[in-house]
């Protein structure tokens, strides 16, 4: 079955340093893959998405992510964390144009002034 | 701007209660989803539909039905609420492959 691997259900950084969030997923296909933000009692909402142009995604808010082929990873950096970051990030993958998409099981940012 | 409205942000039901969430959007999307979310699992898709009045079980269907009468209305029910669907429910909506545009989403408490 297609899957999403978040790794690190929390990750802490102090405020201006660098943002690692991990998303790996099962495929041999080339996916669409997407990073989703949720602040809390909120929606989803998209900070970048991958559709097979370049492999470097800008996103909002500064982010971006990278598409590794060959390590079939979507990580999500930022060069310098803000308070304003601190929220759950989620990675979500579709494999084939129409299908639902799946979700990792979320990352929780916290930033530490 | 794209809008996905959900009809209540936050709902308090009875075991064994009939449970409607109301999702609208107004941006002519095909696709509608339901998802799920619990804390630790992420979000897990309920049911789907790619066109009015059709559905397709998502991953965790037990227990939930859905009705899509017009292309912009996509309804979930819970026949008869029970603890376990106590949750946040998030509607969400796109075109082709393209982003999942999302509600605000509805938390349900089942008491």
């Amino acid at each position: 079955a297609q899957s999403v691997t978040q790794l690190g259900s929390h990750v802490s950084v102090s405020e201006g340093a660098l943002v690692l969030l991990r998303c790996n997923y099962s495929s041999s296909v080339p996916p669409y893959l997407f990073w989703y933000v949720q602040y809390p009692n909120q929606g989803l909402q998209l900070l970048l998405k991958y559709t097979s142009a370049a492999t470097l995604v800008k996103g909002i808010n500064g982010f971006e992510a990278e598409f590794k082929k060959s390590e079939t990873s979507f990580h999500l950096t930022k060069p310098s964390a803000h308070m304003s970051d601190a929220a759950e990030y989620f990675c979500a993958v579709s494999f084939s144009g129409n299908t639902p998409l799946v979700f990792g099981k979320g990352t929780r940012l916290s930033v530490i002034a | 701007d794209v809008k996905v409205t959900q009809s209540s942000r936050y709902l308090v039901k009875r075991t064994g209660e009939k449970v409607f969430l109301e999702c609208v959007q107004d941006m002519d999307h095909e696709n509608m989803f339901w998802y799920r979310q619990d804390p630790g699992l992420g979000l897990r898709l309920i049911y789907f539909s790619y066109d009015v009045k059709m559905k397709e079980k998502g991953d965790i269907p037990e227990g939930y039905s859905v009705s899509r009468e017009k292309k912009e209305r996509f309804s979930l029910i819970l026949e008869s609420a029970s603890t376990n669907q106590t949750s946040m429910y998030l509607c969400a909506s796109r075109v082709g492959a393209g982003e999942l545009f999302f509600g605000e989403g509805s938390r349900l408490t089942v008491l």
